[in-house]
Protein backbone atom coordinates (compact mmCIF):
# COMPACT_ATOMS: atom_id res chain seq x y z
CA UNK A 1 0.00 0.00 0.00
CA UNK A 2 1.81 3.02 -1.37
CA UNK A 3 -0.70 5.74 -0.70
CA UNK A 4 -0.89 8.86 -2.37
CA UNK A 5 2.58 8.74 -4.52
CA UNK A 6 3.62 12.12 -6.66
CA UNK A 7 6.13 12.38 -9.58
CA UNK A 8 8.69 13.72 -10.65
CA UNK A 9 9.78 15.27 -6.57
CA UNK A 10 10.81 18.14 -8.50
CA UNK A 11 11.38 19.96 -11.87
CA UNK A 12 12.33 22.96 -14.11
CA UNK A 13 10.97 24.74 -16.73
CA UNK A 14 11.53 27.58 -18.82
CA UNK A 15 8.26 30.11 -19.18
CA UNK A 16 6.17 28.43 -21.65
CA UNK A 17 6.81 24.59 -21.20
CA UNK A 18 3.61 22.67 -20.73
CA UNK A 19 3.59 19.45 -18.11
CA UNK A 20 1.90 17.33 -15.83
CA UNK A 21 2.36 16.48 -12.74
CA UNK A 22 1.34 13.01 -11.98
CA UNK A 23 -0.98 12.16 -8.67
CA UNK A 24 -1.69 8.52 -8.10
CA UNK A 25 -3.33 7.02 -5.02
CA UNK A 26 -4.15 2.42 -4.24
CA UNK A 27 -6.75 3.22 -1.47
CA UNK A 28 -9.88 3.40 -3.91
CA UNK A 29 -10.38 7.57 -2.52
CA UNK A 30 -13.26 8.87 -3.97
CA UNK A 31 -12.29 12.22 -3.19
CA UNK A 32 -8.41 13.74 -4.75
CA UNK A 33 -7.45 17.53 -4.82
CA UNK A 34 -3.93 19.17 -5.45
CA UNK A 35 -2.60 22.39 -3.27
CA UNK A 36 -0.09 24.41 -3.72
CA UNK A 37 2.08 25.68 -1.24
CA UNK A 38 4.02 29.05 -1.43
CA UNK A 39 5.82 31.05 1.15
CA UNK A 40 3.74 32.91 3.75
CA UNK A 41 0.64 31.79 2.21
CA UNK A 42 -0.16 28.51 3.49
CA UNK A 43 -1.32 26.04 1.39
CA UNK A 44 -4.21 26.67 -1.68
CA UNK A 45 -6.48 24.66 -3.26
CA UNK A 46 -6.35 24.33 -7.15
CA UNK A 47 -8.74 21.72 -8.25
CA UNK A 48 -10.30 18.76 -7.15
CA UNK A 49 -12.20 16.33 -7.90
CA UNK A 50 -15.24 13.66 -6.46
CA UNK A 51 -14.88 11.06 -8.44
CA UNK A 52 -13.53 9.56 -11.61
CA UNK A 53 -14.92 11.86 -14.31
CA UNK A 54 -16.15 14.79 -11.84
CA UNK A 55 -13.66 17.82 -11.59
CA UNK A 56 -14.27 21.24 -10.06
CA UNK A 57 -11.98 24.43 -9.57
CA UNK A 58 -10.37 25.11 -6.52
CA UNK A 59 -9.05 28.42 -5.18
CA UNK A 60 -6.30 28.99 -7.51
CA UNK A 61 -6.95 27.27 -11.11
CA UNK A 62 -5.95 29.72 -13.57
CA UNK A 63 -3.01 27.71 -15.38
CA UNK A 64 -3.91 24.77 -14.36
CA UNK A 65 -5.63 21.77 -16.21
CA UNK A 66 -6.86 18.50 -14.80
CA UNK A 67 -8.62 15.38 -15.40
CA UNK A 68 -9.97 12.23 -13.29
CA UNK A 69 -10.18 9.35 -15.97
CA UNK A 70 -9.71 6.78 -13.16
CA UNK A 71 -10.17 6.64 -9.46
CA UNK A 72 -6.35 6.45 -8.61
CA UNK A 73 -4.94 9.54 -11.06
CA UNK A 74 -5.69 12.48 -10.89
CA UNK A 75 -2.88 14.51 -13.04
CA UNK A 76 -2.31 18.09 -13.11
CA UNK A 77 -1.18 19.66 -16.50
CA UNK A 78 0.68 23.92 -16.82
CA UNK A 79 -0.39 24.41 -20.14
CA UNK A 80 2.09 26.96 -20.79
CA UNK A 81 4.28 27.42 -17.42
CA UNK A 82 5.09 31.45 -15.79
CA UNK A 83 7.19 32.38 -13.44
CA UNK A 84 4.39 32.39 -10.26
CA UNK A 85 3.34 29.06 -10.85
CA UNK A 86 7.05 28.14 -9.49
CA UNK A 87 5.94 26.60 -6.11
CA UNK A 88 5.37 23.29 -4.40
CA UNK A 89 2.24 21.09 -5.13
CA UNK A 90 0.67 18.66 -3.09
CA UNK A 91 -1.65 15.80 -3.64
CA UNK A 92 -4.28 14.91 -1.81
CA UNK A 93 -7.00 12.11 -1.45
CA UNK A 94 -10.32 11.20 1.30
CA UNK A 95 -11.85 8.08 0.87
CA UNK A 96 -15.15 9.88 0.00
CA UNK A 97 -16.64 13.58 -1.14
CA UNK A 98 -18.71 13.73 1.89
CA UNK A 99 -15.85 12.11 4.00
CA UNK A 100 -14.55 14.70 7.10
CA UNK A 101 -11.75 12.19 7.66
CA UNK A 102 -8.55 12.71 7.28
CA UNK A 103 -6.81 13.90 3.67
CA UNK A 104 -3.57 11.50 3.17
CA UNK A 105 -1.12 13.94 1.06
CA UNK A 106 1.74 13.10 -1.44
CA UNK A 107 5.42 14.00 -0.63
CA UNK A 108 5.16 16.65 -3.16
CA UNK A 109 6.73 18.55 -6.49
CA UNK A 110 8.50 21.08 -5.66
CA UNK A 111 8.66 23.03 -9.72
CA UNK A 112 10.75 26.05 -10.63
CA UNK A 113 9.99 27.94 -13.62
CA UNK A 114 12.65 30.38 -14.93
CA UNK B 1 -15.68 32.73 2.74
CA UNK B 2 -13.28 30.90 5.25
CA UNK B 3 -9.89 32.56 6.65
CA UNK B 4 -7.23 31.27 9.03
CA UNK B 5 -4.84 32.73 10.42
CA UNK B 6 -1.52 32.08 12.74
CA UNK B 7 -0.29 35.02 14.08
CA UNK B 8 2.99 33.58 15.21
CA UNK B 9 5.52 33.03 11.83
CA UNK B 10 8.39 30.84 13.75
CA UNK B 11 8.24 29.45 17.59
CA UNK B 12 11.51 27.56 19.30
CA UNK B 13 11.19 25.74 22.22
CA UNK B 14 13.54 23.45 24.09
CA UNK B 15 13.66 19.79 24.44
CA UNK B 16 11.27 18.44 26.76
CA UNK B 17 9.62 22.06 27.35
CA UNK B 18 5.76 22.96 26.81
CA UNK B 19 5.16 25.37 23.58
CA UNK B 20 1.20 26.23 22.48
CA UNK B 21 1.11 27.58 18.88
CA UNK B 22 -1.50 29.84 18.09
CA UNK B 23 -4.28 29.87 15.31
CA UNK B 24 -7.75 31.40 14.68
CA UNK B 25 -10.53 31.40 12.15
CA UNK B 26 -13.15 33.35 10.70
CA UNK B 27 -16.48 31.73 10.13
CA UNK B 28 -20.48 31.64 9.79
CA UNK B 29 -20.74 28.01 9.79
CA UNK B 30 -21.89 26.53 13.11
CA UNK B 31 -20.19 23.19 12.07
CA UNK B 32 -17.03 22.09 11.11
CA UNK B 33 -14.05 20.65 11.56
CA UNK B 34 -10.34 21.85 12.51
CA UNK B 35 -7.15 20.46 12.07
CA UNK B 36 -3.63 20.39 12.79
CA UNK B 37 -0.73 19.63 10.39
CA UNK B 38 2.88 18.75 10.39
CA UNK B 39 5.36 18.81 8.11
CA UNK B 40 8.98 17.99 8.70
CA UNK B 41 11.79 18.98 6.50
CA UNK B 42 11.27 15.51 4.29
CA UNK B 43 7.77 18.33 2.73
CA UNK B 44 5.04 15.14 3.79
CA UNK B 45 2.17 16.64 5.32
CA UNK B 46 1.19 14.73 8.03
CA UNK B 47 -2.39 15.02 10.29
CA UNK B 48 -1.41 15.48 13.62
CA UNK B 49 -4.77 16.38 15.13
CA UNK B 50 -8.17 16.93 14.26
CA UNK B 51 -11.22 18.59 16.35
CA UNK B 52 -15.40 18.72 15.18
CA UNK B 53 -16.96 21.71 16.73
CA UNK B 54 -19.51 20.50 17.69
CA UNK B 55 -18.09 18.66 20.64
CA UNK B 56 -17.00 20.50 23.14
CA UNK B 57 -13.78 18.03 24.68
CA UNK B 58 -10.77 19.17 23.51
CA UNK B 59 -9.12 16.71 20.98
CA UNK B 60 -5.99 15.13 22.21
CA UNK B 61 -3.07 12.64 21.00
CA UNK B 62 -0.58 11.62 23.36
CA UNK B 63 2.02 14.67 23.55
CA UNK B 64 -0.27 16.97 21.24
CA UNK B 65 -3.43 18.57 22.63
CA UNK B 66 -5.64 21.79 21.74
CA UNK B 67 -7.54 24.39 23.52
CA UNK B 68 -10.57 24.53 20.59
CA UNK B 69 -12.80 28.04 21.79
CA UNK B 70 -15.62 28.10 20.00
CA UNK B 71 -17.29 31.21 20.17
CA UNK B 72 -13.53 33.22 20.03
CA UNK B 73 -12.60 30.93 17.06
CA UNK B 74 -9.68 30.23 18.12
CA UNK B 75 -7.64 26.54 18.00
CA UNK B 76 -4.55 26.38 19.79
CA UNK B 77 -2.08 23.51 19.67
CA UNK B 78 -0.08 22.54 22.60
CA UNK B 79 3.15 20.14 22.36
CA UNK B 80 4.01 19.18 25.84
CA UNK B 81 7.35 17.58 26.66
CA UNK B 82 8.81 18.69 23.29
CA UNK B 83 11.30 16.24 21.27
CA UNK B 84 13.42 16.94 18.41
CA UNK B 85 11.47 15.42 15.34
CA UNK B 86 8.86 17.86 16.89
CA UNK B 87 10.81 20.64 14.68
CA UNK B 88 8.69 21.46 11.43
CA UNK B 89 6.04 23.55 9.92
CA UNK B 90 2.62 23.74 11.63
CA UNK B 91 -0.73 24.66 9.96
CA UNK B 92 -3.65 24.85 10.81
CA UNK B 93 -6.65 23.84 8.85
CA UNK B 94 -10.23 24.41 8.64
CA UNK B 95 -13.08 22.05 6.90
CA UNK B 96 -16.49 22.71 6.00
CA UNK B 97 -18.73 19.58 6.53
CA UNK B 98 -19.74 18.57 2.94
CA UNK B 99 -23.10 19.54 1.62
CA UNK B 100 -25.48 18.09 -1.12
CA UNK B 101 -25.31 20.23 -3.69
CA UNK B 102 -22.74 22.41 -2.49
CA UNK B 103 -18.85 23.20 -3.34
CA UNK B 104 -17.47 22.90 -0.45
CA UNK B 105 -16.80 19.09 -0.70
CA UNK B 106 -13.72 18.21 1.16
CA UNK B 107 -11.85 22.01 1.22
CA UNK B 108 -8.95 22.76 3.50
CA UNK B 109 -8.25 26.26 3.95
CA UNK B 110 -5.00 26.54 5.64
CA UNK B 111 -3.44 29.02 7.57
CA UNK B 112 -0.24 30.49 6.63
CA UNK B 113 1.87 27.73 8.99
CA UNK B 114 4.05 28.25 12.13
CA UNK B 115 7.88 27.05 12.10
CA UNK B 116 8.65 25.75 15.35
CA UNK B 117 12.24 24.75 16.23
CA UNK B 118 13.05 22.23 18.60
CA UNK B 119 16.19 23.20 20.70
CA UNK B 120 18.57 20.53 22.32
Amino acid sequence: NAGVTQTPKFQVLKTGQSMTLQCAQDMNHEYMSWYRQDPGMGLRLIHYSVGAGITDQGEVPNGYNVSRSTTEDFPLRLLSAAPSQTSVYFCASSPSFTSTDTQYFGPGTRLTVL
Amino acid sequence: AQTVTQSQPEMSVQEAETVTLSCTYDTSENNYYLFWYKQPPSRQMILVIRQEAYKQQNATENRFSVNFQKAAKSFSLKISDSQLGDTAMYFCAFMKPPNAGGTSYGKLTFGQGTILTVHP
